[in-house]
């Protein structure tokens, strides 16, 4: 079935210093969904990328969906301590219909 | 607010106990899901359901049974739990299930924090 990895399981940084999660599937994927869950929250929806090569911005944040389609990255430029959180990439099947969640990253930002 | 409310927020049970999770969504959504989140393991979908259909079942044990009466209504009806069932769960909803190119987001609700005794 289809794998979703995602890297760095958890990533230690300052206040300031910039941040990437890499999402890889095993398969291709129709498009890509990111989502954001804080501490003792929910996942909450940020952004979905269906065109290959794809690059959407939210303020300081950077989504790309890769070329092939199997890959995804979320860029933070200068993390601030609102960053904090576990940030999941979620793939669809070739139907769109299904998703299947990466293990997520856990960003920790120090003051 | 996402609109998906889920009681209860807090729930310790016996392995021998019977006891329901219930989730309701107010956005007007067709599709619903029941997932489960613990800290070894990403996002595992459970059970889905479109037009109150169920739709999908990931080798879910028989100590879980999903029900959704209406499209704004979902449960999940736990009994004879192990200790390893303890997680948060969590329900979501999406505007459709099936789509093109584009899938649905997901609207979570805050989840239910389970722990088996």
């Amino acid at each position: 079935g289809q794998q979703v990895m995602q890297i760095p399981q958890y990533q230690h940084v300052q206040e300031g210093e910039d941040f990437t999660t890499y999402c890889n599937s095993s398969t291709t994927l129709s498009n890509i969904q990111w989502y954001k869950q804080r501490p003792g929250g929910h996942p909450v929806f940020l952004i979905q990328l269906v065109k290959s090569g794809e690059v959407k911005k939210q303020k300081r944040l950077t989504f790309q969906f890769g070329e092939a389609k199997k890959n995804s990255s979320l860029h933070i430029t200068a993390t601030q301590t609102t960053d904090v959180g576990t940030y999941f990439c979620a793939g669809a099947n070739n139907a769109g219909n299904m998703l299947t969640f990466g293990g997520g990253t856990r960003l920790m930002v120090k003051p | 607010e996402t609109g998906v409310t889920q009681t209860p927020r807090h729930l310790v049970m016996g392995m021998t106990n019977k006891k329901s999770l219930k989730c309701e969504q107010h956005l007007g959504h067709n599709a619903m899901y029941w997932y489960k989140q613990s800290a070894k393991k990403p996002l595992e979908l459970m059970f889905v359901y479109s037009l109150e259909e169920r739709v999908e079942n990931n080798s879910v044990p028989s100590r879980f049974s999903p029900e959704c009466p209406n499209s704004s209504h979902l449960f999940l009806h736990l009994h004879t739990l192990q200790p390893e069932d303890s997680a948060l769960y969590l329900c979501a909803s999406s505007q459709e299930f099936i789509a093109q190119a584009n899938s649905y987001e997901q609207y979570f609700g805050p989840g239910t924090r389970l722990t088996v005794t």
